[in-house]
C-alpha cells in the first residue's frame, strides 16, 4: 500500500469549528512534516515533528512513530484555513520522503 | 527575503521541446529536491541531490534529469517534454543528515502542448 494515507481526503468547516486530520504511515517514520497549500499554490509549513506534540496558536499536531500515525487539529476555523493540507513523513530505513494525498478544507462563513 | 526561488514561475512549452526549470537556495543547504504536482495528488519526488555534482533518482525520474552545479542551484531538465508532463513542479532544500525538514520553493506551472 502506499506508504502515506491521508484523510480525509475533504473536509468542510463552519468558521469557529474545531476537527482534525490524519495520516496514517505502512511503515516506520523518523519525522513529518504538515503544510498548508494556499489558494496560489504556494505550501506553507506548519510543523516539523520528530516526534511528539507541537502547537502554533490554533493549530496542534502530533507525531507517534511508534503507532505509525500523525494528526493535525485545527481549533477554531477561520476562512483563512481554506486550503489543502498535506502531511510528508520521512521513512527510518532510508530517509526518503512521502507525501500524503492531502486533503481539502473548506472553511465557510 | 525567499529562500528558495524557481524560474520560470510558468512556462508554456511545446511536444518535443527542451525545458530546464531552475531553482536557487540561500539556505546554505546540502539537500535539494524536485517534486511535480498533479491535480488531487501530494508530491512525488523526481531527482534529489545531496550537494553539487550530485544528482539521485527519485521515485518518477523517467523523462527527467537534473543537474546540480553548485550547492545553490539545482536544475531540472526535460529534454523532449510530453503533455504527460504538464504539471506543477516544486523545488525545496533541506539540511539534509538526520534533519529532514524541507523547505520550498514557489512552484512552477508547466504545461506542454
Amino acid at each position: 500500500g502506499m506508504p502515506v494515507e491521508q484523510n480525509p481526503p475533504a473536509l468542510s468547516l463552519y468558521e469557529g469549528a474545531d476537527s482534525g486530520l490524519r495520516c496514517n504511515f505502512s511503515t516506520t517514520m523518523k519525522s513529518v512534516q504538515w503544510f498548508q497549500q494556499n489558494h496560489r499554490g504556494r505550501l506553507i509549513t506548519l510543523f516539523y515533528l520528530a516526534q511528539g506534540t507541537k502547537e502554533n496558536g490554533r493549530l496542534k499536531s502530533t507525531f507517534n512513530s511508534k503507532e505509525r500515525y500523525s494528526t493535525l487539529h485545527i481549533k477554531d476555523a477561520q476562512l483563512e484555513d481554506s486550503g489543502t493540507y498535506f502531511c510528508a513523513a520521512e521513512a527510518g530505513n532510508n530517509n526518503r520522503i512521502f507525501f500524503g494525498d492531502g486533503t481539502q478544507l473548506v472553511v465557510k462563513p | 527575503e525567499a529562500a528558495v526561488t524557481q524560474s520560470p514561475r510558468n512556462k508554456v512549452a511545446v511536444t518535443g521541446g527542451k525545458v530546464t526549470l531552475s531553482c536557487n537556495q540561500t539556505n546554505n543547504h546540502n539537500n535539494m529536491y524536485w517534486y511535480r504536482q498533479d491535480t488531487g495528488h501530494g508530491l512525488r519526488l523526481i531527482h534529489y541531490s545531496y550537494g553539487a555534482g550530485s544528482t539521485e533518482k527519485g521515485d518518477i525520474p523517467d523523462g527527467y534529469k537534473a543537474s546540480r552545479p553548485s550547492q545553490e542551484n539545482f536544475s531540472l531538465i526535460l529534454e523532449l517534454a510530453t503533455p504527460s508532463q504538464t504539471s506543477v513542479y516544486f523545488c525545496a532544500s533541506g539540511a539534509g543528515t538526520g534533519v529532514a525538514e524541507q523547505f520550498f520553493g514557489p512552484g512552477t506551472r508547466l504545461t506542454v502542448l
